[in-house]
């Protein structure tokens, strides 16, 4: 059964600071890992995708990968208000995307 | 590029109804997809193409029907609408290679069964 695991929240964060948001998945084959956002009511958009080991910045976002622990993440610095949404982990094996049940995330003015 | 459309954007239905929700995209993508997301939940794929003439199942297709008869085009079929399909569907497209295979979603059709 191929797993993706988001960190459970929601998760609330003062305005300018951090936020952290963790996912794992199961699937040792997995080719490449998207972050996405998801406004209530909205369909999902694409924040970040890494398909390499390390690190990579867009912006206020950071995504870190680690293949050998199945481990993604997600960093938003300076958080706005805008930033609050729930964000989606999805991880691509063969055809597929698997996606995680998401973290909710509130930025508190 | 319009890139991924849905209609309807919204529809009601009375048990044991059928409908077709319709999806299109203007990318020239091989692969589509639909998705169902109940609320507060990720999304649960229902049915996937890789090319015209192509389509499988996914984690939860049982009461519904796909085809695939042009690239552009990737109906989804509900026959005997049931109060469990009551949920938010989006359709989403993506190129075929690493760098160019993010998915892009529609906007969303909102089914509910009554």
């Amino acid at each position: 059964q191929k797993e993706v695991e988001q960190n459970s929240g929601p998760l609330s964060v003062p305005e300018g600071a951090i936020a952290s948001l963790n996912c794992t998945y199961s699937d040792r084959g997995s080719q490449s890992f998207f972050w996405y956002r998801q406004y209530s009511g909205k369909s999902p958009e694409l924040i970040m995708f890494i398909y390499s080991n390390g690190d990579k910045e867009d912006g206020r976002f950071t995504a870190q990968l680690n293949k050998a622990s199945q481990y993604v993440s997600l960093l938003i610095r300076d958080s706005q208000p805008s930033d609050s949404a729930t964000y989606l982990c999805a991880v691509r094996s063969d055809y597929k995307l698997s996606f995680g049940a998401g973290t909710t995330v509130t930025v508190r003015a | 590029n319009a890139g991924v459309t849905q209609t309807p954007k919204f529809r009601i239905l009375k048990i044991g109804q059928s409908m077709t929700l319709q999806c299109t995209q203007d990318m020239n993508h091989n692969y589509m997809y639909w998705y169902r997301q109940d609320p507060g939940m990720g999304l649960k794929l229902i049915y996937y193409s890789v090319g015209a003439g192509i389509t499988d199942k996914g984690e939860v297709p049982n009461g519904y029907n796909v085809s695939r008869s042009t690239t552009e085009d990737f109906p989804l079929r509900l026959e005997l609408a049931a109060p469990s399909q009551t949920s938010v569907y989006f359709c989403a497209s993506r190129g075929d290679q690493q760098g160019t295979d993010t998915q892009y979603f529609g906007p969303g059709t909102r089914l509910t069964v009554l």
